[in-house]
């Protein structure tokens, strides 16, 4: 079982529509989840920082997290072309090395 | 505000070269650094990070190393590349506190040849 899961996609959404995108963690240690956008031959973009159960909203992205569940997603409302990309979920612990462990992404593609 | 610069974005080596990467972060104080390395189409591995000056811990078995001469660089080295070493090389920091963002530098295309 791999240690953080994500559809690979591609997810493909018409223009104005919700993407939404999700992700499952093994490890009932992780504290802290985050979401990178990554277009081809990028680095990847920190989109939304997520570490308390719930929602968490900045503009049209809304992180959510269910630690009982061990699941966090992300929706993004009114997606546009630009918003066409990689997604990459990852998870940490907030001790030790604290590095990050990433799912393998899900591309996303919005149709015009 | 805190930036990660990361240098060159491009590399092509011959098999058997040397290799140095490096990686420099400013506007924070000690922070936490990482490797990672992206093989095409695949997810992010964690290579090494580091906790402090000339602290370093690796991930994974291979003819890599990494080096911290100061607070805020952090060096990814080979002394012989091999083929499966080519990759998208990036570099990340985090600040000690707990629950806090990290964040990527532009990162390096490593093509062996």
């Amino acid at each position: 079982q791999k240690e953080v899961e994500q559809n690979s996609g591609p997810l493909s959404v018409p223009e104005g529509a919700i993407a939404s995108l999700n992700c499952t963690y093994s490890d009932r240690g992780s504290q802290s989840f985050f979401w990178y956008r990554q277009y081809s031959g990028k680095s990847p973009e920190l989109i939304m920082f997520i570490y308390s159960n719930g929602d968490k909203e900045d503009g049209r992205f809304t992180a959510q997290l269910n630690k009982a569940s061990q699941y966090v997603s992300l929706l993004i409302r009114d997606s546009q072309p630009s918003d066409s990309a990689t997604y990459l979920c990852a998870v940490s612990r907030d001790t030790g090395r604290r590095a990050l462990t990433f799912g393998s992404g899900t591309r996303l593609q919005v149709q015009p | 505000s805190q930036t990660i610069h990361q240098w060159p974005a491009t590399l092509v080596q011959p098999v058997g070269s040397p290799l140095s990467l490096e990686c420099t972060v400013e506007g924070t104080s000690n922070p936490n650094l990482y490797w990672y390395r992206q093989a095409a189409g695949r997810g992010l591995q964690l290579l090494f990070y580091s906790v402090g000056i000339g602290q370093i811990s690796s991930e994974v078995p291979q003819n890599l190393s990494a080096s911290r001469p100061q607070d805020r660089q952090f060096i990814l080295s080979s002394k012989k590349l091999l083929l499966s070493d080519s990759g998208f090389y990036l570099c990340a920091w985090r600040t000690r506190q707990t629950s806090t963002e990290a964040f990527f530098g532009q990162g390096t295309r490593l093509t062996v040849v």
